[in-house]
This record gives structure tokens, C-alpha cells and sequence, in this order.
């Protein structure tokens, strides 16, 4: 059983290029969450896909930064004319979610943008 | 609005000595759900458990303890014996069914405990 896999799991990239980073969840997983986690603060939500549905969007998100969740599957997420502030760990976690209500979410090991 | 706090930045214990990480919540709804999650060195987030509003019993799961109440708005956790491998941050969480499940995080415990 594969866990949550990202890629890639380190980037360094200059600034004003634009960097693409993938997510593939849990197989079985309807959702799948996208959170940012600079150092010394918790996680923060990005982003979600009920299968292909981009379905809520963080007002941390700003245009810059997209997301896709093509056929249900992984997902990628972009971010264009990328700046200093950007530079973080990005986290990718997925879940079952029934009606019953949100169960826990699996982490990948997420993906380390420097932005230099 | 949702919020969590872990007011303990860093704790640093002995190995074998008793650790509890306090977590307080805030939220309006009454359908609700904790977790705990660690993140040891390498970086990658560990589930440890979930825990529904409704369900205010405590659990156990060997050296590790949970002590949910709603009245303080409170889901503490609690490690028994400690142990070098403990040695991780510590988030809690806050979910809710309105938002899809996404996750609300404190700031984490930093726990270090020594030889």
C-alpha cells in the first residue's frame, strides 16, 4: 500500500520563473489538499479537489498559483512568476471522505521550494 | 471563527518522564473533529488520531493518551515514558463539515526528549 508521493521533493528556482510541483494521493482517496508550511508554523490550507472538482481555494492562494486535479487522479500545482515569499514546504494530503464527515488526512512528504 | 492554539513552543523532557501537549480550540459548530499529527525530523506529517465532537471518551493507544473536553474546549495529549523517538513536533487540528474537511492548524510543540 503506496503511500502519498510528491515531486519533486526539493526546488530551487530563481525569481519570476514559474515552478510546477505533482501530487499523487492514495489510490483509493476521493480528496485531495494542498497546504503550505513555513518554518515554525503549522500547516496552512491551500487549496482541495473532490476527485476532479476544484471545490474551495485559500485567499492565501493568490493568482499566481494554480491548481489541477486532471481525471480524478494526481494533481498539480503551479505557481507562476514565483518571489522570495513563495519559498516554503509544500504539502500534498489526501482522504477518504464519506458522508459521515471529514476523516483524517495523509500527508506526503512535501515538496521544498527555495526561491533565491 | 475556527482557531487552535498549542501554547508550548518547545518542551524538552528526560526519556522516561511523562509529557502532555496541551491543545484549546475555538469553533462555532457543534459537529466538529481534532487530530493530532507528528512531524518527526523528516519533515513528513503522521496521523495519530481523530477524534469526533460528539465523542468526548478518552483514548489510549500504548504510551499515548488523549484527554478531550468540551467544557474547556481542550484535546490534550498526553505520552507516557518517553521515549528518544518521541522527539517531533507536534500539531493539533481542528476540521469541520462545512469546509470540505481542510484542516485548521495550531503552531505545534516541539518536544525534545533526551537521553
Amino acid at each position: 500500500d503506496t503511500g502519498v508521493s510528491q515531486d519533486p521533493r526539493h526546488k530551487i528556482t530563481k525569481r519570476g520563473q514559474n515552478v510546477t510541483f505533482r501530487c499523487d494521493p492514495i489510490s483509493e482517496h476521493n480528496r485531495l489538499y494542498w497546504y503550505r508550511q513555513t518554518l515554525g508554523q503549522g500547516p496552512e490550507f491551500l487549496t482541495y479537489f473532490q476527485n476532479e472538482a476544484q471545490l474551495e481555494k485559500s485567499r492565501l492562494l493568490s493568482d499566481r498559483f494554480s491548481a489541477e486535479r486532471p481525471k480524478g487522479s494526481f494533481s498539480t500545482l503551479e505557481i507562476q512568476r514565483t518571489e522570495q515569499g513563495d519559498s516554503a514546504m509544500y504539502l500534498c494530503a489526501s482522504s477518504w471522505n464519506p458522508a459521515s464527515g471529514p476523516y483524517e488526512q495523509y500527508f506526503g512528504p512535501g515538496t521544498r521550494l527555495t526561491v533565491t | 471563527a475556527q482557531k487552535v492554539t498549542q501554547a508550548q513552543t518547545e518542551i524538552s523532557v528526560v526519556e522516561k518522564e511523562d509529557v502532555t501537549l496541551d491543545c484549546v480550540y475555538e469553533t462555532r459548530d457543534t459537529t466538529y473533529y481534532l487530530f493530532w499529527y507528528k512531524q518527526p525530523p523528516s519533515g513528513e506529517l503522521v496521523f495519530l488520531i481523530r477524534r469526533n465532537s460528539f465523542d468526548e471518551q478518552n483514548e489510549i493507544s500504548g504510551r499515548y493518551s488523549w484527554n478531550f473536553q468540551k467544557s474547556t474546549s481542550s484535546f490534550n495529549f498526553t505520552i507516557t515514558a518517553s521515549q528518544v523517538v518521541d522527539s517531533a513536533v507536534y500539531f493539533c487540528a481542528l476540521s469541520w463539515n462545512n469546509q470540505g474537511g481542510k484542516l485548521i492548524f495550531g503552531q505545534g510543540t516541539e518536544l525534545s526528549v533526551k537521553p
